[in-house]
């Protein structure tokens, strides 16, 4: 089975600065994915980051960018020149690239705080 | 133009009551989903539907029963509510291929058991 560890409950930044979320997971299969989910208050699930494990170059997406290190399991999320609609909290997830058997497995979360 | 939609988006009702869920995706994809967020935010898969055919099942009580008449839909039905009950309910769906891996979620429906 996969599981997906967020080791950081919580975490503040300020303002424009740079912040990064931890994420690691475990596996024995070697095709997958692994996201980025965004969930401001608002309650609704936004796709922030995908990762494909047959890729080595890490996905960016504006000021979204992580830093993905497949042979330690570590998909880290960092968040440069932060604003304040960035408060939310981030799932890190994972999905085997089964086709329709697959299942997205979540992480516990981290709560983001951007303070001016 | 929403693209997966769920109602109610709240739902207060009282224990030993059967109340449903509604989920349409408008995406044309081929797998829909249902996800619990307990109070401690933490999201887990409940069931998915591939082109109508159940594929996944988590040990979810058989009180809880998903219904897909069609592709694009996929509604939940519980009966006998309890308190426990009480979660956040994401409907999502993803086209289910190979590379398409994507899950799209709807806003939620935050049911309160009392």
């Amino acid at each position: 089975a996969q599981t997906v560890t967020q080791s950081q409950p919580e975490m503040s930044v300020q303002e424009a600065e740079t912040v990064t979320l931890s994420c690691t997971y475990d596996t024995s299969e070697n095709n997958y994915y692994l996201f980025w989910y965004k969930q401001p208050p608002s309650r609704q699930m936004i796709l922030v980051i995908r990762q494909e494990a047959y890729k080595q170059q890490n996905a960016t997406e504006n000021r979204f960018s992580v830093n993905f290190q497949k042979a330690a399991k570590s998909f880290s999320l960092k968040i440069s020149d932060s604003q304040l609609g960035d408060t939310a909290m981030y799932f890190c997830a994972f999905i085997l690239n089964t086709g329709t058997a697959s299942k997205l497995t979540f992480g516990t979360g981290t709560r983001l705080q951007v303070t001016l | 133009d929403t693209a997966v939609s769920q109602t109610p988006k709240y739902l207060v009702t009282q224990m030993g009551n059967d109340k449903s869920i509604k989920c349409e995706q408008n995406l044309g994809h081929d797998t829909m989903y249902w996800y619990k967020q307990d109070s401690k935010k933490f999201l887990k898969i409940m069931f998915s539907y591939n082109n109508k055919e159940l594929i996944i099942n988590e040990t979810v009580p058989n009180r809880f029963s998903p219904k897909s008449p069609d592709k694009a839909h996929l509604n939940l039905h519980i009966n006998s509510l309890e308190l426990g009950d009480s979660a956040v309910y994401f409907c999502a769906s993803s086209q289910g291929d190979r590379g398409h891996t994507e899950a799209f979620f709807g806003q939620g429906t935050r049911l309160t058991v009392v």
